[in-house]
């Protein structure tokens, strides 16, 4: 089976530091996806990658940025984080038309 | 943009019963799929639909795919406690990248 691999299952930061969030996948996957969950509002997409070193903006990529330098990593950034970015993220990948295999999510919160 | 949304938001169902959550796609796409999520848990994949008049079935649970009319249904049958879950459809944009949208979720409590 397909493991995608959040490295912090809980987070807590302060307004204004950087953070790193990263996922790690084993299974050779092309497309890695970062999302946030928020009650109510469902997933949104924060940026996602095809390839290594490639990056696309996804709905909502402000005040966020992710590097993507080996195929099984790829890792998102909070360049100053602030309390509106207390969320869940999940990350996730895939190869083409199939389902997501998610990560286990990293509740972040930002205080 | 691409919007996807579900209804109903949440479902309140006695075992036994049966019901369908809808899920309804603004733009074009034949890739459409469906996901579970346990409370305090991730996602995890169910069905993947992939043309139009596509239907899956798993157990108690079927899905289909009708792109024209730009709908998916997830069919639960003689619900049990344990479909007692959060469901999420998700679009495909289909520009190639398997990058999605998300519908809002649909949260289920089945009762004894």
């Amino acid at each position: 089976d397909v493991k995608v691999t959040q490295s912090s299952r809980y987070l807590v930061k302060r307004t204004g530091e950087k953070v790193f969030l990263e996922c790690v996948q084993d299974m050779d996957h092309e497309n890695m996806f970062w999302y946030r969950q928020d009650p109510g509002l469902g997933l949104r997409l924060i940026y996602f990658s095809y390839d290594v070193k490639m990056k696309e903006k996804g709905d909502i990529p402000e005040g966020y940025s992710v590097s993507r330098e080996k195929k099984e990593r790829f890792s998102l950034i909070l360049e100053s984080a602030s309390t509106n970015q207390t969320s869940m993220y999940l990350c996730a990948s895939s190869l083409q038309l199939a389902g997501y295999t998610f990560g286990s999510g990293t509740r972040l919160t930002v205080v | 943009e691409l919007k996807v949304e579900q209804n109903p938001l949440f479902l309140s169902m006695q075992e036994g019963k049966n019901y369908t959550i809808y899920c309804n796609y603004s733009t074009t796409s034949d890739r459409l799929y469906w996901y579970r999520q346990d409370p305090g848990k991730s996602l995890e994949s169910l069905f993947v639909l992939l043309s139009n008049g596509a239907v899956k079935q798993e157990g108690r649970l079927m899905a289909s795919l009708d792109t024209k009319a730009r709908l998916s249904t997830l069919h639960i049958t003689a619900a049990v406690h344990d479909l007692s879950a959060t469901y999420f459809c998700a679009v495909d944009r289909g520009y190639n990248n398997n990058d999605m949208r998300f519908g809002a979720g649909t949260r289920l409590t089945v009762k004894p």
